[in-house]
């Protein structure tokens, strides 16, 4: 059982590249989540989704992209990165609505911009 | 102001010491309060979860929440250097909210052999 797994798991990009961070869970979990982890910052909830199909922001979405095509899968897509969008990306995913689920990490993305 | 403030330490203590971790809140709405340890390099792993107020014991960790004081506490007994982590709390509305979680912005702890 692989839970929740982040592709890649380092990259490097110059500033203005695009690029796409996959997230896979094989929990059949209906909400999925991508955060983004900055020093003293905590985790800030970039975009979520409810269910395959439909994506909705979060605290910090500006300058990222997102699609759930599959319930399996979410993606991130920086369309012109910046160096303030070098941070550790950690994608989760819970199944629906009940009290006492808990949100499954995947063991994250570093992504540095230069 | 955030909604979820917590002290990021870093917080160094020896073997064997009582650790006191807190968080303070905002949003009255939280009903589902949770810690979250993170080793370094890794994704946070659910270490404790409370509903509403109360207290919550599970081994050597304790939860505490009071709700009419918008404060969460975690304690580690008998501290142990496998302690050693960042410790985050993460809160959450009612059902049907989407159950989006919010971060404190986490405690490193490490403790000394």
């Amino acid at each position: 059982n692989a839970g929740v797994t982040q592709t890649p798991k380092f990259r490097v990009l110059k500033t203005g590249q695009s690029m796409t961070l996959l997230c896979a869970q094989d929990m059949n979990h209906e909400y999925m989540y991508w955060y983004r982890q900055d020093p003293g910052m905590g985790l800030r909830l970039i975009h979520y989704s409810v269910g395959e199909g439909t994506t909705a922001k979060g605290e910090v979405p500006d300058g990222y992209n997102v699609s759930r095509l599959k319930k399996q899968n979410f993606l991130l897509g920086l369309e012109s990165a910046a160096p303030s969008q070098t941070s550790v990306y950690f994608c989760a995913s819970r199944p629906l609505d009940n009290p006492g689920t808990e949100a499954f990490f995947g063991q994250g993305t570093r992504l540095t911009v230069v | 102001q955030k909604e979820v403030e917590q002290d990021p330490g870093p917080l160094s203590v020896p073997e064997g010491a009582i650790v006191s971790l807190n968080c303070t809140y905002s949003n009255s709405a939280f009903q589902y309060f949770m810690w979250y340890r993170q080793y370094s390099r890794k994704g946070p792993e659910l270490l404790m979860y409370t509903y509403s107020s109360g207290n919550k014991e599970d081994g050597r960790f304790t939860a505490q929440v009071d709700k009419s004081s918008k404060y969460i506490s975690l304690f580690i007994r008998d501290s142990q250097p496998s302690d050693s982590a960042t410790y985050l709390c993460a809160m959450s509305g009612p059902s049907g909210s989407a159950r989006q979680l919010t971060f404190g912005s986490g405690t490193q702890l490490t403790v000394l052999p």
